[in-house]
């Protein structure tokens, strides 16, 4: 079981869009539509932003949204703001597991 | 609203038991349809699914820890627990517990978490 892969940062300016690709295989991300995103912030407890790989719970942002191709789930993020910049992580059901993806740091500039 | 509280041991000494307890109030844990987890994440670096009991009783936990690794629901006082055996200084990490839904709304997503407890192992 291998984690899924993330680009470890990415950035972007105010107002702009986002994305954060996860890579993962035919296993998990290919063969499940249960990819679940997350934000975190700096010594808080992740926060669900996106499940079913592309739906938002209640309170979360329509700026969230959520996609999937084949191996490779994305989150993006428009209309990005300063209070977005936290890490990401993406999480897929493999068949009775879960596997988290490394994590990527957005930084608004 | 349901919340998570993790407690337990901060300081656990190499090869020893690591032992934490998940409290969950406002909601009961015999309520079926969630399975109760736990995650961790050493310091600097990313999150780390340990493992999760179903509402059944049944139990599957991340391949690399298994051997190690025992998630038990108390009912009779609404929380469950992680117990890993010989742990390593790898072992450091903030451990949380969270919920995840089997089905329904948020399925397969761990959409409540606790705040998170730091376990540090060191002699």
């Amino acid at each position: 079981q291998s984690a899924l892969t993330q680009p470890a940062s990415v950035s972007g300016s105010p107002g702009q869009s986002i994305t954060i690709s996860c890579t993962g295989t035919s296993s998990d991300v290919g063969s499940y539509n249960l990819v679940s995103w997350y934000q975190q912030h700096p010594g808080k407890a992740p926060k669900l932003m996106i499940y079913e790989g592309s739906k938002r719970p209640s309170g979360v942002s329509n700026r969230f949204s959520g996609s999937k191709s084949g191996n490779t789930a994305s989150l993006t993020i428009s209309g990005l703001q300063a209070e977005d910049e936290a890490d990401y992580y993406c999480c897929s059901y493999a068949g009775s597991s879960t596997v988290f993806g490394g994590g990527t740091k957005l930084t608004v500039l | 609203q349901l919340q998570l509280q993790e407690s337990g041991s901060g300081l656990v000494k190499p090869s020893q038991t690591l032992s934490l307890t998940c409290a969950v109030s406002g909601g009961s844990i015999s309520s079926g349809g969630y399975s109760w987890s736990w995650i961790r994440q050493p310091p600097g670096k990313g999150l780390e699914w340990i493992g999760y009991i179903y509402h059944s009783g049944s139990t599957y936990y991340n391949p690399s820890l298994k051997s190690r690794v025992t998630i038990s629901v108390d009912r009779s006082k609404n929380q469950f627990s992680l117990k890993l055996s010989s742990v390593t200084a790898a072992d450091t990490a903030v451990y949380y517990c969270a919920r995840r839904p089997n089905y329904g709304d948020y399925e397969d997503a761990f959409d409540i978490w606790g705040q998170g407890t730091m376990v540090t192992v060191s002699s």
